[in-house]
C-alpha cells in the first residue's frame, strides 16, 4: 500500500499569512493526488484535483504543486473561513489511502 | 445539484450486521463510480470500498475485506454497505462519496455526502 506523510500534524497562522502543507507518497503516485478541506462538524470538500487543478468554486488562493512523491497545499492570504483539516489523498493505486491530516488554526 | 444522504447507521453489538443505505440526486447515478470512506471519531480518513458504475468492478480496503459488501442499485439511485461481523474499530462516520467520472481508478472524490454513525458496543 502506498503510505501518504503529510506534514505538517498542525499549523497556526496569522490572517494574511500564507500557509504550505506537504504530502509526501513512499512511492511514485504522478499527480494522482487530491486535497480535501474539512470544517468542524462538515464532511471533507474537494479542492484540489490531479495534484494542481483548482475544483470548482474553490477560491484561488489554494493552490497544489508537486507530482512524483512530493505534493504540497499552499493556501495564499489566510482567511478566517479557512480554518480546518486538511486531507491529501493518492488514488494512482487501490487502495487509495490518505494523509493524517494538518489542522489548521488562527494565531 | 449533487445530493448523497446516507442512512442506516446506528449503535450495534459486535458480532453483529448492519447495512448503510445512500440515496442519490442530481445526476445520473448509473454513470459514475462509488465509494464508502469512514472517519473514526477525531481521526482521519480512511477509503473502506469503491464500486463502478455498473458494479463489474469492486475494490475493498484489507481492514473490511471478507466481513463489508458494496452494492448498488441503479434503478434505485441507491448505494449500500453491507457490514458484518463488526468491531469496535468499525466505529465512524461512514461517508459515501461518487467519483469525479465514470472510470473507478485514478478518479477522486468530487462529492460527499454528510454521513452516517455506526457505533459497534456492548
Amino acid at each position: 500500500d502506498i503510505q501518504m506523510t503529510q506534514s505538517p500534524a498542525s499549523l497556526s497562522a496569522s490572517l494574511g499569512e500564507t500557509v504550505t502543507i506537504e504530502c509526501r507518497a513512499s512511492e511514485d503516485i504522478y499527480s494522482n493526488l487530491a486535497w480535501y478541506q474539512q470544517k468542524p462538524g462538515n464532511s471533507p470538500q474537494l479542492l484540489i484535483y490531479d495534484a494542481n487543478n483548482l475544483a470548482d468554486g474553490v477560491p484561488s488562493r489554494f493552490s497544489g504543486s508537486g507530482s512524483g512523491t512530493q505534493c504540497s497545499l499552499k493556501i495564499n492570504s489566510l482567511q478566517s473561513e479557512d480554518v480546518a483539516n486538511y486531507f491529501c489523498q493518492q488514488y494512482n493505486n487501490y487502495p487509495n489511502t490518505f494523509g493524517a491530516g494538518t489542522k489548521l488554526e488562527l494565531k | 445539484e449533487v445530493q448523497l444522504v446516507e442512512s442506516g447507521g446506528g449503535l450495534v453489538q459486535p458480532g453483529r450486521s448492519l447495512k448503510l443505505s445512500c440515496l442519490a440526486s442530481g445526476f445520473t447515478f448509473s454513470n459514475y463510480g462509488m465509494n464508502w470512506i469512514r472517519q473514526a471519531p477525531g481521526k482521519g480518513l480512511e477509503w473502506i470500498a469503491s464500486i463502478n458504475n455498473n458494479s463489474s468492478f469492486i475494490y475493498y480496503a484489507d481492514t473490511v475485506k471478507g466481513r463489508f459488501t458494496i452494492s448498488r442499485d441503479n434503478a434505485k439511485n441507491t448505494l449500500y454497505l453491507q457490514m458484518t461481523s463488526l468491531r469496535s474499530e468499525d466505529t465512524a462516520l461512514y461517508y459515501c462519496a461518487r467519483h469525479f467520472r465514470m472510470a473507478i481508478t485514478h478518479n477522486w472524490f468530487a462529492y460527499w455526502g454528510q454521513g452516517t454513525l455506526v457505533t459497534v458496543s456492548s
